[in-house]
């Protein structure tokens, strides 16, 4: 069946080194989609969004991309910080009044 | 701090009996969806409530069942549990019901049936 989820499972970086955690979709008519962090003993917590009509948006240290062609959804996180690690989730909005679909998630850990 | 406040934060029960989970939405929020989270994996949707009504609803049995109050404040009950309902439940409360309207969590409520 079609669903969310992501190319790696865990990642470890480097203090201050840059991050990218990947996001595979299969449902190309889905047009909206979250990155959420959560951390241990914590509910997900809202990082940024990007609708199907733009392929990149940038945040404070962060920036999501998305290849429509490809169906990839990718956040990059530039100098990595402990406060960081996290297991990262994207989730997708399909079209209609349909519930936001989580992918399973990947887990940042960054070495200091 | 999202402002969605959620509890009991743990809670511990064994098969066959009930429970009901609390949340407190984000002033101004008149939606808020329910989500089960197993160890490990994301977030699934239970349900979703607006303005009072029942807005839809995930792959779950009918003895998940909630209510939204007029403050809307939310409750997920949960009948006759199951070994396999020991999970995180989150609440995440939303401006509107459109799925584009950004959804705040709660920090869930951690349920364990023993």
């Amino acid at each position: 069946g079609e669903s969310v989820g992501l190319h790696l499972p865990t990642l470890s970086v480097q203090e201050g080194d840059n991050s990218i955690i990947n996001c595979a979709y299969s449902n190309s008519a889905s047009d909206y989609f979250i990155w959420y962090k959560q951390e241990s003993g914590k509910g997900p917590q809202f990082i940024i969004d990007i609708r199907s009509n733009m392929d990149k948006r940038q945040g404070q240290r962060v920036t999501v991309l998305l290849n429509k062609t490809v169906k990839h959804l990718s956040l990059q996180i530039a100098a990595t910080q402990p406060g960081d690690s996290a297991v990262y989730f994207c989730a997708e909005n399909r079209p209609g009044n349909t519930p936001l679909v989580f992918g399973k998630g990947t887990r940042l850990s960054v070495i200091a | 701090e999202t402002g969605v406040t959620q509890s009991p934060t743990h809670l511990i029960k064994t098969r066959g009996q009930q429970v009901t989970l609390r949340c407190s939405s984000q002033s101004g929020h008149n939606t808020v969806s329910w989500y089960q989270q197993a160890l490990g994996q994301g977030p699934q949707f239970i349900f979703q409530y607006y303005r009072e009504e029942e807005n839809g609803r995930g792959n779950f049995p009918p003895r998940f069942s909630g209510l939204q109050f007029p403050n809307y404040s939310s409750e997920l009950n949960v009948n006759a549990l199951e070994l396999d309902d020991s999970a995180l439940y989150l609440c995440a409360s939303s401006l509107e019901w459109r799925g584009t309207d950004t959804q705040y969590f709660g920090p869930g409520t951690r349920l364990t049936v023993l």
